[in-house]
């Protein structure tokens, strides 16, 4: 099975400044069809689940654009350009390429 | 609007059985796959399970094979887990995921396996 391994695991934030995930695979993502389903998703405290980025890259309706995902193979990022309150929460990599699916452990972005 | 709404969570004991609900609207259920994720208190998402649009194929984690069988009736717009055999490390929110076309999770239902 796939393993997804996150770092950090912890991401203390100012406010306005940037933020980084890392987001590791045991296997390459790329599926048979060329594409790499690796999703970025985002947990508020409190609520359920919303998916941000599908695809390494594409980011999904409603996501602001300070958001990026970028990557390839095993190797995966979640950037925030500038991080806001409201992006408090945990972050999850989940890869969709091979069966069974599965999440990375999840990093707890919080404002220093 | 897509709307996702889980039932049939509960206190089980150990060993005992659940059965979870997914209803589905707002969209052609019957076109698309769907996902159960756990979250036990506390700790992070855990895929568990995808059964695939028509029903024909599903796929578990390794710990629940065996015990947890996945299925939908499109008639209904209705999916499924059951869950037998059932141990302490199932306890956890049960969420149901669309996520293709679209990110779309329901507000999840707790399972409590406790004696």
């Amino acid at each position: 099975d796939v393993v997804m391994t996150q770092s950090p695991l912890s991401l203390p934030v100012t406010l306005g400044q940037p933020a980084s995930i890392s987001c590791r695979s045991s296997q390459s993502l790329v599926y048979s069809d060329g594409n790499t389903y690796l999703n970025w998703f985002q947990q508020r405290p409190g609520q359920s689940p919303r998916r941000l980025i599908y695809k390494v890259s594409n980011r999904d309706s409603g996501v602001p654009d300070r958001f990026s995902g970028s990557g390839s193979g095993t190797d995966f990022t979640l950037k925030i350009s500038r991080v806001e309150a409201e992006d408090v929460g945990v972050y999850y990599c989940m890869q969709g390429t091979h069966w069974p699916n599965s999440f990375g452990q999840g990093t707890k972005l919080e404002i220093k | 609007q897509v709307q996702l709404v889980e039932s049939g969570g509960g206190v089980v004991q150990p060993g005992g059985s659940l059965r979870l609900s997914c209803a589905a609207s707002g969209f052609t259920f019957s076109n698309y796959g769907m996902h159960w994720v756990r979250q036990a208190p506390g700790k992070g998402l855990e895929w568990v399970a995808f059964i695939h649009y028509d029903g024909i194929k599903n796929y578990f984690v390794d710990s629940v094979k065996g015990r947890f069988t996945i299925s939908r009736d499109n008639s209904k717009n209705t999916l499924y887990l059951q869950m037998n055999s059932l141990r302490t490390e199932d306890t956890g929110i049960y969420y149901c995921a669309k996520l293709v076309a679209g990110d779309n999770w329901g507000q999840g239902t707790l399972v409590t396996v406790s004696s």
